[in-house]
């Protein structure tokens, strides 16, 4: 089936410094992808819609001047956490689709930020 | 309103018995499609099993079944012969209007504990 892949899958930072984490389609090409943000012991809530060639779509609440979205091309999308603060740590998460073969959309192992 | 509420924060099976993880979801739209993910704690999601609106048959996939009733409203995901390793966290997620989107709104889980 369908891989994706995120990296890393872990990471810490400082306060005020940014993180990238990118998210490969690894068999298949993705014109869409999907961020979500799990806090512990939660579910999964859907930060942005990630568009190859064109811009973001973020959800309601989500700022998109923080959390940078590049979709260059079809096989990947990087988030970058921009001047991360501690309330930012959270488990981040990709998802995509093979529209061509799949109904399911596959997801990145995620990735484990905590900002001290 | 949720889009998708699954009312059992916890479930408790005995090995080797069947267990049914609750949920139920709200959408007027006509064409839609129901899943479910396992996140065990490694945190990746997999994907067990999908139900299409128009899908007149339960959905099966191995030892999990999707017991689908349109008119409640419920996608009740059948877990049979539940093993150690199925212990983890459960999403139900709906995708609305699939030829317009392909996001995924999920539920808030269901964490299923298997004891021997």
């Amino acid at each position: 089936g369908a891989v994706v892949s995120q990296h890393p899958s872990w990471v810490i930072c400082k306060s005020g410094t940014s993180v990238k984490i990118e998210c490969r389609s690894l068999d298949f090409q993705a014109t869409t992808m999907f961020w979500y943000r799990q806090f512990p012991k939660q579910s999964l809530m859907l930060m942005a819609t990630s568009n190859e060639g064109s811009k973001a779509t973020y959800e309601q609440g989500v700022e998109k001047d923080k959390f940078l979205i590049n979709h260059a091309s079809l096989t990947l999308s990087t988030l970058t956490v921009t001047s991360a603060h501690p309330e930012d740590s959270s488990f981040y998460i990709c998802s995509a689709r093979d529209l061509g073969l799949n109904t399911e959309a596959f997801f990145g192992q995620g990735t484990r930020l905590t900002v001290v | 309103a949720q889009k998708i509420t699954q009312t059992q924060p916890g479930m408790f099976v005995q090995e080797k018995e069947a267990v049914t993880l609750d949920c139920t979801y709200d959408t007027s739209d006509q064409s839609y499609g129901l899943f479910w993910y396992k996140q065990p704690s490694s945190g990746e999601m997999i994907f067990l099993i999908y139900q299409g609106s128009y899908d007149e048959q339960n959905a099966t996939e191995g030892r999990y079944s999707l017991n689908f009733q349109k008119a409640r409203k419920s996608a009740n995901l059948v877990i049979s012969a539940s093993q150690l390793g199925d212990s983890a966290m459960y999403f139900c997620a709906m995708r609305e209007d699939p030829y317009n989107t392909d996001k995924l709104i999920f539920g808030t889980g269901t964490r299923l504990q298997v004891f021997p």
